[in-house]
């Protein structure tokens, strides 16, 4: 089973700054997607990256796909409190179906 | 009806009970999950079912019986389970056969066992 590592862990914030979170393996994934989920909710998929380099955003939020496929990142600019929430990543795994979760990173942005 | 949807919400169960969670996926996929989400810990996948047959069993507890009659609805049947199965149980349904698999959740069902 390969393994994602999300970092930081908790993150806590004030409304209008820029935050990064990491998400990181020593394997090499497919694909890899970004959710995020609310209490009591399910997790939303916000995005999937495919091929290495790529970027891809979505308003104020910036993906990346490391070169190797085995990395990603999420950049947020001029964070809201809405963004609040717990940021999960999840790789496709290269052999199948298969999504390896990171632990997440909640954040918690302040007004 | 959009996405994935799961009933119920929340469920109290006592251990000698029997209870099924129900999840209905509108999306016309052909693959369905049920994970396990716990306080501290990543999403644990619990099972796969690709066109209603069964193709991962995560070394789950007997205690818990997926079915699936259709590629539509997936079932998660509960019966003699133990405090520490209390958790978020969480479906999903993707389409599989592409190079990409994208996974959709439901809102969850909330359970907690005394």
């Amino acid at each position: 089973t390969q393994l994602l590592e999300q970092s930081p862990q908790f993150l806590s914030i004030q409304e209008g700054e820029n935050l990064t979170v990491y998400c990181n393996s020593s394997s090499v994934f497919s694909s890899l997607q970004w959710y995020r989920q609310e209490p009591g909710e399910g997790p939303v998929l916000l995005v999937t990256v495919v091929t290495g380099g790529e970027v891809k955003k979505l308003k104020r939020l910036t993906f990346q796909f490391g070169d190797a496929r085995k990395d990603s990142s999420l950049h947020i600019t001029a964070a809201q409190p809405g963004d609040t929430g717990l940021y999960l990543c999840a790789g496709q795994e290269t052999s199948g179906s298969r999504l390896t979760f990171g632990e997440g990173t909640q954040l918690t942005v302040n007004p | 009806e959009t996405g994935v949807t799961q009933t119920p919400r929340h469920l109290v169960m006592g251990m000698t009970n029997k209870k099924s969670l129900k999840c209905e996926q509108h999306l016309g996929h052909n693959a369905m999950y049920w994970y396990k989400q716990s306080a501290k810990k990543p999403l644990e996948l619990m099972f796969v079912y690709n066109f209603k047959e069964q193709t991962e069993n995560n070394s789950v507890p007997s205690r818990f019986s997926p079915e699936c009659p259709n590629s539509s609805h997936l079932f998660l049947h509960l019966h003699t389970l133990q405090p520490e199965d209390s958790a978020l149980y969480l479906c999903a349904s993707s389409q599989v056969g592409g190079a990409v698999y994208e996974q959709y959740f439901g809102p969850g069902t909330r359970l907690t066992v005394t």
